[in-house]
């Protein structure tokens, strides 16, 4: 069984601001990772992916995120934030088989202060 | 490439009715799944189609069904809805192959009253 656990339901940060979205993971396989970002009244973007390559995974928008293993995390984060990173950040795991659902985290709400 | 194309966006419907929403996927592509999306329970997974098949289901009454055709389009069934159904209903477009990585449309927001 595979879960996702989201810290934080909602971030606020000031613009040029360090962003760190918070996501851990359960998973009794070794895990695919995404980070989705949903704007209002749309549908789910990829930011990224960690398929169990490198470990460092570099993203669309300036968006990075590391896969510990030790620490079950997949931390997003982005040197400087931007007004228009304002939005809704999702969390999901999913097997190496590509055969089964993604599994979502609860979300994270990211305001950005100007 | 076209992306994932959702129809319609919004729907207004009256509890007891059925209601049907499309999906076509991104071309090439085999898989398409379905997420409902709602306040209080997130997003969750509905079921997956694949090469026509259902290949993935969640954990969703039998009132909620769903087909893909053979150009992979995929259409998903709701009866005798519920006011509990009202959700942002998404739809997503994969190769089905690994590693996958999921396209989503843009949604129907499902209201029903």
């Amino acid at each position: 069984a595979q879960s996702v656990t989201q810290l934080g339901s909602h971030v606020s940060v000031s613009e040029g601001a360090l962003v760190l979205l918070r996501c851990n993971y359960s998973s009794s396989v070794p895990p695919y990772l995404f980070w989705y970002v949903q704007y209002p009244n749309q549908g789910l973007q990829l930011l990224l992916k960690y398929t169990s390559a490198a470990t460092l995974v570099k993203g669309i928008n300036g968006f990075e995120a590391e896969f510990k293993k030790s620490e079950t995390s997949f931390h997003l984060t982005k040197p400087s934030a931007h007004m228009s990173d304002a939005a809704e950040y999702f969390c999901a795991v999913s097997d190496p088989t590509g055969r089964r659902a993604l599994t979502f985290g609860s979300g994270t709400r990211l305001q950005v202060q100007p | 490439k076209a992306g994932v194309t959702q129809t319609p966006r919004y729907l207004i419907k009256t509890r007891g009715q059925q209601v049907t929403l499309s999906c076509s996927p991104i071309s090439g592509h085999r898989s398409v799944s379905w997420y409902q999306q709602t306040p209080g329970q997130g997003l969750q997974f509905l079921f997956e189609y694949f090469s026509e098949t259902q290949r993935n289901k969640g954990n969703f009454p039998g009132r909620f069904s769903g087909r893909q055709f053979s150009n992979s389009r995929s259409e998903m069934n709701v009866s005798t809805l519920e006011l509990g159904d009202s959700a942002l209903y998404l739809c997503a477009s994969s190769s089905g192959d690994s590693p996958t990585e999921a396209f989503f449309g843009q949604g129907t927001r499902l209201t029903v009253v």
